[in-house]
């Protein structure tokens, strides 16, 4: 089954870290740049970081550049998320994506998961 | 940063309704912009990208248009299923950033 799944999320508290996972099967991962999306409950879309299918090249929202760190392995199938320094506004639905095209970066989102919820509570 | 101004942020109409949701880019992003559909509780679904290809297995009553800054998606006949949250989204540079959304209700 072509799948992407999300782990990782919880309950943690400001200043805190936590590693989010995603974990694909079904097609070939490593084809597939990867992406993160968020979404406070009620409110729209955010992009939060993105990464190419060889980790040549990663982006990130300037409302986590310096805290979040993107990575992934091929070998696993899996994209990580490092999130470090958590602020209250870090508190969402985050969701893992992978493009529509194989070997690109910045294209659409053709398949996402479930998502993991991270709150971020003293 | 690409700014991504979508309007409406909410619309009623009926079953049947013709309904366009209007997506404006405040800078120059080619044909990058894609769409989706958002249901309560649910993932994000890719209905176009590029502008104007729809996704395989989107309905035809769906369908893009657009040539910057002002972009369109049009639903010709709306039915009871594409009650949902729609979100243009610009794949032409990072931040990859999306619209506020529009959600469509039932009148």
């Amino acid at each position: 089954e072509v799948q992407l799944v999300e782990s990782g999320g919880g309950l943690v508290q400001p200043g805190r870290s936590l590693r989010l996972s995603c974990t694909a099967s079904g097609f070939t991962f490593d084809d597939y740049a990867m992406h993160w999306v968020r979404q406070v409950p009620g409110q729209g879309l955010e992009w939060v970081s993105g990464i190419s299918w060889n980790s040549g090249s990663i982006g990130y929202a300037d409302s986590v550049k310096g805290r979040f760190t993107l990575s992934r392995d091929n070998a696993k199938n899996s994209v990580y998320l490092h999130m470090t320094s958590l602020r209250a506004e870090d508190t969402a639905l985050y969701y893992c994506a992978r493009e529509r095209q194989q070997l690109a970066l910045y294209d659409a989102f053709h398949m996402w998961g479930q998502g993991t919820m991270v709150t971020v509570s003293s | 940063d690409i700014q991504m101004t979508q309007s409406p942020s909410s619309l009623s109409a009926s079953v049947g309704d013709r309904v366009t949701i209007t997506c404006r880019a405040s800078q120059s992003i080619s044909i990058h912009l894609n769409w989706y559909q958002q249901k309560p509780g649910k993932a994000p679904k890719l209905l176009i990208h590029g502008t104007s290809s729809l996704e395989s297995g989107v309905p035809s009553r769906f369908s893009g248009s657009g040539s910057g800054p002002d972009f369109t998606l049009t639903i010709s006949s709306l039915q009871p299923e594409d009650f949902a949250t729609y979100y243009c989204q610009q794949s032409y540079n990072p931040p990859l950033t999306f619209g506020g959304g529009t959600k469509v209700e039932i009148k």
